[in-house]
């Protein structure tokens, strides 16, 4: 099942917030947060594991609610190269452990002068 | 450390052909993963391979393909090919150990055109 992304597409303001949701219908191990600019691969960005272990960007932050498998990530203070799609990527658990992640439709993020 | 690369980056082809990609992990990955990337449908994933083995597997039909050598470098295969699998092929490293998900350092990709 693929997570659900939202908003599907923003525009900001430089230095204007932002909050990207990611909600999956089946229980998570972990989230992943990629950003892909055009024409480039995704790059990572954060990993929220199950029982609250984080590791990413210091500008960069995110939420994990296991109990209702959401996670958001949060833009502060936007620039010009947060620009770019942002996919989130579920990952649940499975035998033989490794990845497998199942990535959302992704949010299309403009930042503007 | 260099990154993932991949090789070829664009591709053109036939239906009914056949095609090989190749991927190279960064140093000291034993986890390679292959997505397909399309407009329509977005980052689907493909298989993971790990110290030679296919530990995971997506929901794509059994024309696609892969294997992971000694070295960690990975080759995702796709026979009899169709117009829908035009597509941008990315794999993807991870440091991998046992228990936890690592993040993923995605390669430049091979764009696959079917004509």
């Amino acid at each position: 099942q693929q997570p659900v992304q939202s908003p599907q597409a923003v525009i900001l303001r430089e230095g204007e917030d932002a909050v990207i949701n990611c909600s999956s219908s089946k229980a998570l191990y972990s989230v992943h947060w990629y950003r892909q600019k055009h024409g480039e691969a995704p790059v990572f960005l954060m990993i929220l594991l199950k029982g609250g272990e984080q590791k990413g960007h210091d500008k960069i932050s995110a939420s994990f609610n296991e109990k209702k498998q959401q996670s958001s990530l949060y833009l502060t203070a936007s620039q010009l190269s947060y620009s770019g799609t942002y996919f989130c990527g579920t990952e649940y658990q499975v035998t033989g452990g490794g990845n497998k992640l199942t990535f959302g439709t992704g949010t299309q993020l403009k930042v503007e002068l | 450390k260099a990154g993932v690369t991949q090789t070829p980056r664009y591709l053109i082809k036939t239906r009914g052909q056949q095609v090989t990609l190749s991927c190279s992990p960064i140093s000291g990955h034993r986890s390679v993963s292959w997505y397909q990337q399309t407009p329509g449908q977005g980052l689907q994933f493909l298989f993971e391979y790990f110290s030679e083995t296919q530990r995971n597997k997506g929901n794509f039909p059994g024309r696609f393909s892969g294997r992971q050598f000694s070295n960690s470098r990975s080759e995702m295969n796709v026979s009899t090919l169709e117009l829908g699998d035009s597509a941008l092929y990315l794999c993807a490293s991870s440091f991998q150990a046992s228990g936890r998900s690592y993040e993923q350092y995605f390669g430049p990709g091979t764009r696959l055109t079917v004509t």
